[in-house]
């Protein structure tokens, strides 16, 4: 198994513009979400999805839009880039709860905003 | 949320055993509690997680207070790899949703 696989892993943006960060998982999780991290920061949670067609706000969820198609796969889109939105991007996925804790997490997209 | 509070940073000497503390006492009966750590320019990785027993794993061991509103990872001898941010978390078992909310962890360094 992969794990969890993200895609770019660096990125550079202009101010305006948008893009979609990619997140797969091969372990057939319900769980899926992303965690946005800052310079000397904690984990920070944008969106979760505990399913395909269903997705939730976490703590900062405004400028990034989700949408979960498949169990497979959970893209983080940004629609207008702002050098706020600069961070290290973590895509994280679990089993079904109580059953199966354990959190797996990507190796990060680092984002810069210009 | 119900939220945790821990130490900005502890040292720790190579070889010898670590103690990381964690608040909780607004936890609720079905919170888990979790811990995670954060390697330098990597993921979080999972640790251990325990409901209302002391648990063991290859990694650490999760001791968990009589009231259930203090907890403390032990490592039990502490190499140079260990040295990272140290995340302890409360995920409710009831909701399928149940979200990790990261706080700012416990920065661990080990001295040689």
């Amino acid at each position: 198994n992969a794990g969890v696989t993200q895609t770019p892993k660096f990125q550079v943006l202009k101010t305006g513009q948008s893009m979609t960060l990619q997140c797969a998982q091969d372990m057939n999780h319900e769980y899926m979400s992303w965690y946005r991290q800052d310079p000397g920061m904690g984990l920070r949670l944008i969106h979760y999805s505990v399913g395909a067609g269903i997705t939730d706000q976490g703590e900062v969820p405004n400028g990034y839009n989700v949408s979960r198609s498949t169990t497979e796969d959970f893209p983080l889109r940004l629609l207008s880039a702002a050098p706020s939105q600069t961070s290290v991007y973590f895509c994280a996925s679990r089993g079904r709860p109580a059953t199966n804790e354990k959190l797996f997490f990507g190796s990060g997209t680092q984002l810069s905003v210009l | 949320d119900a939220k945790t509070t821990q130490p900005n940073s502890m040292e720790s000497n190579e070889e010898e055993p670590v103690h990381l503390p964690c608040n909780h006492s607004t936890i609720s009966g079905t919170d888990y509690i979790h811990w995670y750590r954060q390697l330098p320019s990597q993921g979080p990785e999972y640790v251990i997680h325990g409901l209302t027993s002391n648990v063991n794993n290859r990694m650490a061991s999760l001791a968990i207070a009589e009231d259930r509103k203090s907890s403390t990872l032990i490592l039990h001898r502490a190499t140079l790899r260990d040295a990272a941010v140290y995340y302890c978390i409360l995920r409710d078992r009831g909701n399928q949703g149940g979200k990790l909310i990261f706080g700012q962890g416990t920065e661990l360094s080990v001295k040689p």
